[in-house]
């Protein structure tokens, strides 16, 4: 079975320009979760989508940030313009119902802004 | 302001002895609790859970305790193994708002042969 995908899995970008993170969910999930993992504040929930609604963006650091989820199998998360200290690894995570129980998570997107 | 603290970065113990990481948190409303475990290059993934209603939950070589008046959980590993080797995260369900997870900052456990 094929988990979450994540694309690219590697980005490297300079300050200013556009950035856009790929989610494929699994299958018959209707949770999708983005997370940011950072040092200093470890894995931190951005935005929370259930039947392709925003739930929950009140972890959006500010307006360049952006998320979408068009349909049940796809979502982007954006970042325009992207600045050095948005450099982390990118996570999305799927589940099934709301929020109890385990989340699956993708390998992560790694992104390194210069 | 961090609302699941791991305080303790980094943690190595000898294969065969027991691993305790720590996990503390502020807010009463937490109802749910996970650990997951992440190796380098991979997204975590689900280890163990205990909800509020309990003090201890076993999985195999996985326990994990429940001090809701200290507002403190731990995982005990035993016996250690090397491929235990990861960063290991707690999570805990906030109530108060959309249900959503919070994350602690990660504990590094290196497993010695």
């Amino acid at each position: 079975d094929a988990g979450v995908i994540q694309s690219p899995r590697h980005e490297v970008t300079e300050m200013g320009q556009e950035v856009t993170l790929r989610c494929k969910p699994i299958s018959g999930h209707n949770s999708l979760f983005w997370y940011r993992q950072t040092m200093m504040r470890g894995l931190e929930l951005l935005i929370y989508f259930n039947n392709n609604v925003p739930i929950d963006d009140s972890g959006m650091p500010e307006d360049r940030f952006s998320a979408k989820m068009p349909n049940a199998s796809f979502s982007t998360l954006k970042i325009q313009p992207s600045e050095p200290r948005d450099s982390a690894v990118y996570f999305c995570a799927s589940t099934v119902g709301t929020s109890l129980g385990e989340q699956f998570f993708g390998p992560g997107t790694r992104l390194t802004v210069l | 302001d961090q609302q699941v603290k791991q305080n303790s970065p980094s943690l190595s113990v000898q294969e065969g002895r027991i691993s305790i990481l720590n996990c503390d948190y502020t807010n009463s409303m937490f109802d749910y609790f996970l650990w997951y475990k992440k190796y380098p290059a991979e997204g975590p993934t689900f280890l163990i859970s205990i909800s509020s209603i309990k003090d201890k939950n076993e999985d195999g070589r996985f326990t994990v305790f429940l001090n809701k008046s200290a507002k403190h959980l731990s995982l005990h590993i035993v016996p250690s193994q090397p491929g235990d080797s990861a960063v290991y995260f707690c999570a805990a369900r906030d109530t108060s708002g959309t249900y959503k997870y919070i994350f602690g900052t990660g504990t590094r456990l290196k497993v010695l042969a």
